[in-house]
């Protein structure tokens, strides 16, 4: 079945301890993407990957990293967690090939930082 | 950069009445319009989309119009179900053409939207 899987679903941390959270996608997509949620926010996105070693920052960036190292894979990883980290992030894939700009969302990662 | 307001925050709508969400957009070079459905507890999923080259587009009881010019796109939901209760996003982007910026969607806020029986 073609999906993108995150792991955890759920994860509540302290501040300042470094997590990351998987992403996979067995669809072959060049392109990869985080966003996180916030209410009255809509998706914001976090970076995006055009291509394996390839990754670029989105709109809020800041206290986050990313790497791509393989095609199939794009962890998100929190250095120091803070509380305003607090949020449902999802990862999103998509191919990019012809006029194909779907793209693709994971189940979600709820976080919460105490 | 994009930015993208979207109306109503809520909407509650009696089953078989239409829901119609709105959405304006401020950069004039956008061109890809996709709106997502998110159920509870899932993400966001693709119903429809529409390109800056059409001015409507429908399938089956969703549709969406683009007006380029006021720089605004709505969809539509008719003959509503319960099971279209759910949060739906609105998005636009600078599509595949730009290098920098493909794939980047701008979404808005996000619509609840309640039917009920």
């Amino acid at each position: 079945e073609a999906q993108v899987t995150q792991n955890p679903r759920y994860l509540i941390t302290v501040t300042g301890k470094k997590l990351t959270v998987t992403c996979s996608q067995n669809m072959n997509h060049e392109y990869m993407s985080w966003y996180r949620q916030d209410p009255g926010l809509g998706l914001r996105q976090i970076y995006y990957s055009m291509n394996v070693e390839v990754t670029d920052k989105g709109d809020v960036p800041e206290g986050y990293k990313v790497s791509r190292k393989e095609k199939r894979n794009f962890p998100l990883i929190l250095e120091s967690p803070s509380p305003n980290q607090t949020s449902l992030y999802f990862c999103a894939s998509s191919p990019r090939e012809g006029s194909q700009e779907t793209q693709y969302f994971g189940p979600g990662t709820r976080l919460l930082v105490l | 950069g994009e930015n993208v307001e979207q109306h109503p925050s809520t909407l509650s709508v009696q089953e078989g009445d239409s829901a119609v969400i709105k959405c304006t957009y401020s950069d004039s070079a956008s061109n890809y319009f996709p709106w997502y459905k998110q159920e509870l507890g899932k993400g966001p999923q693709l119903i429809i989309d529409i390109r800056s080259n059409v001015g409507e587009k429908k399938d089956q009881r969703i549709a969406v119009t683009l007006n380029k010019t006021a720089k605004h796109f709505s969809l539509h939901i008719t003959e509503t179900q319960p099971e279209d209760s759910a949060v739906y996003f609105c998005a636009a982007s600078l599509g595949i053409m730009t290098t920098d910026s493909w794939g980047k969607l701008q979404f808005g806020a996000g619509t609840q939207v309640v039917v009920t029986p």
